[in-house]
C-alpha cells in the first residue's frame, strides 16, 4: 500500500493567515492525489484533484501543487469556515489510501 | 444535483454481517463508480472498496476476505456487506461516487453524510 504522511497533524492560525499543509507519498503516484477537508460531525469535501485542479465551487483561494511524492495544499487568507481537519488521498494505485489528516485550529 | 444516502442497522452484533446500502438520487448511477469508506471516531479514513455500475468489484485487500459489494440500477441502488464484524468494524461508513476519468486518477465526489454502525453485544 502507498502509505501518505501528512504535516504538520495540526495547526494553529488566524483568520487572514497563510496556511499551507504539505503531504508525502511513500512512492511516486505522478499527480494522482486529491485533498479533501471535513468539519466536525460532516463528510469530507472534495477541494482539490489531480493535484492541482480546483474542484467546481471551491473557492479560489484553495489550491494545490506537487507531484511525484511531495504535495501541498495552500489557503491563501484562512477564513473562518476553513477551520477543518484536512486530507490528502492518492489514486496512484489499489488501495485507495489516505493521510492521517491536518486539523486547523483558530488561534 | 446528485445525492447518496446511506442506511441500514447502526447496532450489529459481533460476529455478524453489517448491511448497508447507499441510494443515488438526482443524477446518473449509470457511468460511475461507487465507493465506501469508513471512519472510526476520531481517526482517519479507510477505503473499503469500489463497485462499477456494471457490477464489477475492487476491495481493499485488508477487507477483501470479508467485503462483498453489489449494484442494483434498478432502484439506482449500491450495497456493501460487511461479514464477521468485531468492535474494530465501529465506524462512521460513507458511501461516495468515483468519475470515470480515463486514467486511474480519481476522487470521491460527493460524499453521503455518512451512517454510525456500533459493533457490540
Amino acid at each position: 500500500d502507498i502509505q501518505m504522511t501528512q504535516s504538520p497533524s495540526s495547526l494553529s492560525a488566524s483568520v487572514g493567515d497563510r496556511v499551507t499543509i504539505t503531504c508525502r507519498a511513500s512512492q511516486s503516484i505522478s499527480s494522482y492525489l486529491n485533498w479533501y477537508h471535513q468539519k466536525p460531525g460532516k463528510a469530507p469535501k472534495l477541494l482539490i484533484y489531480a493535484a492541482s485542479s480546483l474542484q467546481s465551487g471551491v473557492p479560489s483561494r484553495f489550491s494545490g501543487s506537487g507531484s511525484g511524492t511531495d504535495f501541498s495544499l495552500t489557503i491563501s487568507s484562512l477564513q473562518p469556515e476553513d477551520f477543518a481537519t484536512y486530507y490528502c488521498q492518492q489514486s496512484y494505485s489499489t488501495p485507495r489510501t489516505f493521510g492521517q489528516g491536518t486539523k486547523v485550529e483558530i488561534k | 444535483q446528485v445525492q447518496l444516502q446511506e442506511s441500514g442497522p447502526g447496532l450489529v452484533k459481533p460476529s455478524e454481517t453489517l448491511s448497508l446500502t447507499c441510494t443515488v438520487s438526482g443524477g446518473s448511477f449509470s457511468g460511475y463508480y461507487w465507493s465506501w469508506i469508513r471512519q472510526p471516531a476520531g481517526k482517519g479514513l479507510e477505503w473499503i472498496g469500489r463497485i462499477y455500475s456494471s457490477g464489477s468489484t475492487s476491495y481493499n485487500p485488508s477487507l477483501k476476505s470479508r467485503v462483498t459489494m453489489s449494484v442494483d440500477t434498478s432502484k439506482n441502488q449500491f450495497s456493501l456487506k460487511l461479514s464477521s464484524v468485531t468492535a474494530a468494524d465501529t465506524a462512521m461508513y460513507y458511501c461516495a461516487r468515483v468519475p470515470i476519468t480515463g486514467t486511474t486518477n480519481d476522487w470521491f465526489d460527493p460524499w453521503g453524510l455518512g451512517t454510525l454502525v456500533t459493533v457490540s453485544s
